[in-house]
């Protein structure tokens, strides 16, 4: 069962634009994470959330944990080539973390 | 520091075929998992072993069996090899359960 959907799933923007991915789901997780994976690569953590409506910045990234803890969003700020990723959720529930489907970025030079 | 290794990078299989993917990780963590990546599926649960000598069942074990060797080593097994077992499988290790969890750089197993 997939419990969290990522949207969108392909982001192609120019560099220096801003951008937000999103990750809902209609379950209740104790704890949010995000990473960010390269090709021929694992994933690598950014960061975990674990209060409800929690925003946490990294650099140029902003991550928010919803109110209810269903869902996430991660906003990057005038992006560039080198956050060219997928971006994965992934939502803790039951001693388990589920993966969302991903968001694949493209930051065009 | 190696962190987690996985071999091998790549295998080509034939249908029926069995094979055993072997992890290692050198930070002596207590939870390791196996995990598959399928395009637009992100990634799945197989297998995890919260500590050493368990092993538990996670969203898709059908077809698959592990052994966690030692604290170090958890290998996953197909034991006979299916195209729809054709994936990207990465193993990783956690401190804990639910801390953050370090991957090796998968191995891309096409079977035929």
């Amino acid at each position: 069962t997939q419990l969290l959907e990522q949207s969108p799933q392909f982001l192609s923007i120019q560099e220096g634009e801003n951008l937000t991915v999103y990750c809902n789901s209609s379950s209740v997780f104790s704890s949010l994470q995000w990473y960010r994976q390269e090709p021929g690569e694992g994933p690598v953590l950014l960061v975990t959330v674990v209060t409800g409506g929690e925003v946490k910045k990294l650099k140029r990234l902003t991550f928010q944990f919803g109110d209810a803890r269903k869902d996430s969003s991660l906003h990057i700020t005038a992006a560039q080539p080198g956050d060219t990723g997928l971006y994965l959720c992934a939502g803790e529930s039951g001693n388990q973390f589920y993966f969302g489907t991903g968001t694949s970025l493209t930051v065009i030079p | 520091n190696a962190g987690v290794t996985q071999t091998p990078k790549f295998q080509v299989l034939k249908t029926g075929q069995s094979m055993t993917l072997q992890c290692a990780q050198d930070m002596n963590h207590n939870s390791m998992y196996w995990y598959r990546q399928d395009p637009g599926m992100g990634l799945r649960l197989i297998y995890y072993s919260a500590s050493e000598g368990t092993t538990d069942k996670g969203e898709v074990p059908n077809g698959y069996n592990v052994s966690r060797l030692n604290k170090r080593e958890f290998s996953l097994r197909l034991e006979s090899a299916a195209p729809s077992q054709t994936s990207v499988y990465f193993c990783a290790s956690s401190e804990l359960v639910i801390t953050e969890a370090f991957f090796g750089q998968g191995t891309r197993l096409t079977v035929v």
